[in-house]
């Protein structure tokens, strides 16, 4: 069955970055994308961008540009998500979700999230 | 970006009760339209995609409809573990958004 295992909390200072992955399993990554979205607490859903694990396509949510890279790495189907100059209103949980190949579609299965939590 | 405006932001509703939900997009986009339900705690699931395709194992209860900027959530006979927030993504940009979220509770 499809599963997507991300990494466990973090805590970090403002103004440092924080890396989190995403671990696929049960379906040939290289054949789909994987999009991340964050929730803040008390607030909705957020995209912050996608990207193809076939050919590396990204696209971020213009909130983002520059402060944030999503990779993938095929030989162990694990997607990750680095976002620098972290604020105090980046803590938040982070998601991965599994998503169409070409463009950002459907999340049709989600990782269990990441709380990143940003703090002097 | 595309604004995605949900009604209502909560209601109240018992086991049993029809509910619906709507999402109206800022603009025109076509049946690029997700619904996802989210538990606390829990990891957010698919229920329809596409405006009206259910989702694989989803129960059918759940349906979805409309094209262009207006679409409607409804779940035909509410059950206890339907109770959580819904929210609707639109996909036409390739930068998808999500409404705010809509809160079904227990009355």
């Amino acid at each position: 069955q499809v599963q997507l295992v991300q990494s466990g909390a973090e805590v970090k200072k403002p103004g440092a970055s924080v890396k989190v992955s995403c671990k696929a399993s049960g379906y040939t990554f290289s054949t789909y994308g994987i999009s991340w979205v964050r929730q803040a607490p008390g607030q909705g859903l957020e995209w912050m961008g996608w990207i193809s694990a076939y050919n590396g396509d990204r696209k971020y949510a213009q909130m983002f540009q520059g402060r944030v890279t999503m990779t993938t790495d095929t030989s162990t189907s694990t997607a990750y998500m680095e976002l620098r100059s972290l604020r105090s209103d980046d803590t938040a949980f982070y998601f991965c979700a599994k998503d169409q190949v070409e463009l950002p579609e459907r999340l049709d299965y989600w990782g269990q999230g990441t709380l990143v939590t940003v703090s002097s | 970006d595309i604004q995605m405006t949900q009604s209502p932001s909560s209601l109240s509703a018992s086991v049993g009760d029809r509910v619906t939900i709507t999402c109206r997009a800022s603009q025109s986009i076509s049946s690029y339209l997700n619904w996802y339900q989210h538990r606390p705690g829990k990891a957010p699931k698919l229920l329809i995609y596409a405006a009206s395709s259910l989702q694989s194992g989803v129960p059918p209860r759940f349906s979805g409809s409309g094209s262009g900027t207006d679409f409607t959530l409804t779940i035909s006979s509410l059950q206890p573990e339907d109770f959580a927030t819904y929210y609707c993504q639109q996909s036409y940009s390739t930068s998808p958004t999500f409404g705010l979220g809509t809160k079904v509770e227990i009355k």
